[in-house]
């Protein structure tokens, strides 16, 4: 069965104070990770997809990266518009359309 | 950007009830989901659809739900008997499925409250 991890369950910053959100993984075979950001109330929003060991990508302030077992999503000087739950799911080589599994998510707070 | 619709935003209804939850996908997707999040919890994938079939379920997916895409622009989910434990936010999403590149868009979401 697919696993997704995050951590820490909440995290909470000074604006400009960067750091990092974690989500491990266990997934027989990877076809891809997704980092999404979900505010209070709305639907996820997608931020990344990473297909490989090594892939990185940005947008901003935010910096995915990606291992065989884990993914981080890296903030660079935060700023509050940041606060926000990240989640991390994965797809599993099932199909090209397959399921996605999703982690509990990291709830950000961004103080000014 | 193109975005997917869900009515109704909050919908309260009696236990052994139906319940329609409605959604239009962006007009070009061709796989359509819905998934749940019961307060606090993870994001649950119930089903796809594609092709005006279920490709996937999960195991929450039961006999009591149903999926349809009645007119070519809609895509329903139903609870023909509603439980307690049915109350969460439903998320209905769409992508274009290419294979190279998925990129899922999530709809508001419906809060769906059971009594």
């Amino acid at each position: 069965e697919d696993q997704v991890t995050q951590s820490p369950e909440a995290l909470r910053l000074q604006e400009g104070e960067s750091s990092s959100l974690n989500c491990s993984y266990t997934v027989s075979g990877l076809r891809g990770l997704f980092w999404y950001r979900q505010d209070p109330g709305k639907g996820p929003e997608f931020l990344f997809t990473l297909y490989s060991a090594g892939e990185e990508k940005e947008k901003e302030r935010l910096k995915a990266t990606l291992t065989k077992k884990e993914s981080f999503l890296h903030i660079t000087a935060p700023k509050p518009e940041d606060s926000a739950t990240y989640l991390c799911a994965v797809q599993a080589n099932t199909g090209a359309n397959s399921k996605l599994t999703f982690g509990k998510g990291i709830t950000l707070s961004v103080r000014p | 950007e193109p975005e997917v619709t869900q009515t109704p935003s909050h919908q309260v209804t009696q236990m052994g009830q139906e319940v329609i939850l409605r959604c239009v996908p962006i007009s070009n997707h061709l796989y359509f989901y819905w998934y749940r999040q019961i307060l606090g919890q993870k994001v649950e994938f119930l089903v796809s659809f594609y092709n005006n079939e279920i490709s996937e379920k999960s195991e929450i997916f039961d006999d009591q739900f149903s999926v349809e895409r009645p007119d070519g622009s809609n895509f329903t989910l139903k609870i023909r008997s509603t439980k307690l434990e049915d109350s969460a936010m439903y998320f209905c999403a769409s992508s274009t499925g290419t294979v190279t590149f998925r990129r899922e868009f999530f709809g508001p979401g419906t809060r769906l409250t059971v009594l």
